[in-house]
């Protein structure tokens, strides 16, 4: 059973254009909620934890909202170099709270 | 610099035949990971240890095995078990297991020729 599922698959943006990602999850008793950037050929980047509803965190053009069943990433105003794989995660209990990761958003913002 | 650093970058394996993936921290982290990424897939867990000389099997364990004699080191065998190793393989730390962040090395791209 998936325990996080993101949409869309794929975004494409104009430059400048904001929108949102989203993440849902099923799990109980959340331990936090992450979100990484991952570039093409490289690791994942973490950028960040959120741990309860109503929770958000800001990181240049980006943000990150929290509630009881989802997450969304906002991007104000993209610029090229935003362009990446943005990916979530949640604490998975029957792995020793090993980070279970949705497929991902594929984001292209265009000049 | 703390941080995680994996190799090789790039691994050619033969058929048949066993590879070792190296995973070396320096941030003192408890747990370390192991993932898979195959293109549409996502990551997935293959195995993870919570603290030294131990460890546990992930979602797809079957064909690979680890070690974890120092906490700073947990290398990743793919055996010839393994039929379909070609991927994306990342090693991961985290501070504390119960939930914290984990942070990612730059991965080792395994190809089956």
């Amino acid at each position: 059973e998936d325990q996080v599922t993101q949409s869309p698959e794929a975004l494409r943006l104009q430059e400048g254009e904001s929108s949102s990602l989203n993440c849902s999850y099923t799990v109980s008793g959340l331990r936090g909620l992450f979100w990484y950037r991952q570039d093409p050929g490289k690791g994942p980047e973490f950028l960040f934890t959120l741990y309860s509803a109503g929770e958000e965190k800001e990181k240049e053009r980006l943000k990150a909202t929290l509630t009881k069943k989802e997450s969304f990433l906002h991007i104000t105003a993209p610029k090229p170099e935003d362009s990446a794989t943005y990916l979530c995660a949640v604490p998975d209990a029957n792995s020793g709270y090993a980070l279970n990761f949705g497929k991902g958003t594929s984001l292209l913002v265009t000049p | 610099d703390g941080g995680i650093t994996q190799s090789p970058k790039y691994l050619f394996r033969k058929e048949g035949q066993n590879v070792t993936l190296s995973c070396e921290q320096n941030l003192n982290h408890d747990a370390m990971y192991w993932y898979r990424q195959d293109p549409g897939q996502g990551l997935r867990l293959i195995y993870y240890s919570q603290i030294v000389n131990d460890f546990q099997k992930g979602d797809i364990a079957e064909g690979y095995s680890v070690s974890r004699e120092k906490k700073e080191s947990f290398p990743l065998t793919v055996t010839s078990a393994q039929k379909n190793p070609t991927a994306f393989y990342l090693c991961a730390s985290s501070i504390d297991p119960r939930g914290m962040e984990a942070f990612f090395g730059q991965g080792t791209r395994l190809t089956v020729v």
